[in-house]
């Protein structure tokens, strides 16, 4: 079974810009979460998503971040403009369902520095 | 928000002792909660989870949650330094995260 694809896997862009991160959840699983990992703290959740809905975006500062997830299936999340406090890892997750006992499954994560 | 608190360490023991790591949280309306392991520079992984009061075990895992103080804890018995990592501890509402212990296991 493939895991959670995520690209790019590393990404350098200079404040103001924008940048765009990809997630391919697991086959078949309806739900999928965006989460920012600053260094030395725990993931921290953007936004879920239910097949194409969005379920929770109440941390998601929707003046510079917006994601989408069109289809049901992939998912975007972008920055646009970058901060330097947005230096982080981007962590896609997925699971079978919204259930509250579901097991997430974690996608490498992108790593993104904002010089 | 849903609180989730861990002490961020480092935690230091030695091999083959039992490293303990807890967590409490502010919401008596979680009904259960995950543990993750972190690797440095990787993504969480899932190592157990446990919904009802008392002990869950899966090898040399432990976890015990006790609903009335809010309180859940990971033990790991006779610990490696392959278990050398951050753990995470969370509740399923949008699996809201503590800020991880990081455990270090010396040789």
């Amino acid at each position: 079974e493939a895991g959670v694809a995520q690209s790019p896997r590393y990404k350098i862009i200079e404040k103001r810009q924008s940048v765009a991160f990809w997630c391919n959840p697991i086959s078949g699983h309806a739900t999928l979460y965006w989460y920012q990992q600053i260094l030395g703290q725990g993931p921290k959740l953007l936004i879920q998503f239910q097949n194409n809905g969005v379920v929770d975006d109440s941390q998601l500062p929707k003046d510079r971040f917006s994601a989408e997830r069109l289809k049901g299936v992939d998912s975007t999340l972008k920055i646009q403009p970058a901060k330097l406090e947005d230096s982080a890892v981007y962590l896609c997750a997925s699971t079978i369902s919204g259930q509250g006992n579901s097991e997430q499954y974690f996608g490498p994560g992108t790593r993104l520095t904002v010089t | 928000q849903k609180e989730v608190e861990q002490n961020s360490g480092p935690l230091s023991v030695p091999e083959g002792a039992i490293a303990s790591l807890n967590c409490t949280y502010s919401d008596r309306g979680s009904q259960s909660f995950f543990w993750y392991r972190q690797y440095s520079g990787k993504s969480p992984e899932l190592i157990m989870f446990i919904y009802s009061n008392g002990d869950k075990e899966d090898g040399r895992f432990t976890a015990q949650l006790n609903k009335a103080s809010q309180y859940v804890s990971l033990l790991i018995r006779d610990s490696q330094p392959s278990d050398s990592a951050t753990y995470l501890c969370a509740a399923p509402h949008a699996l809201n995260f503590g800020k991880g212990t990081s455990l270090l296991v010396t040789p």
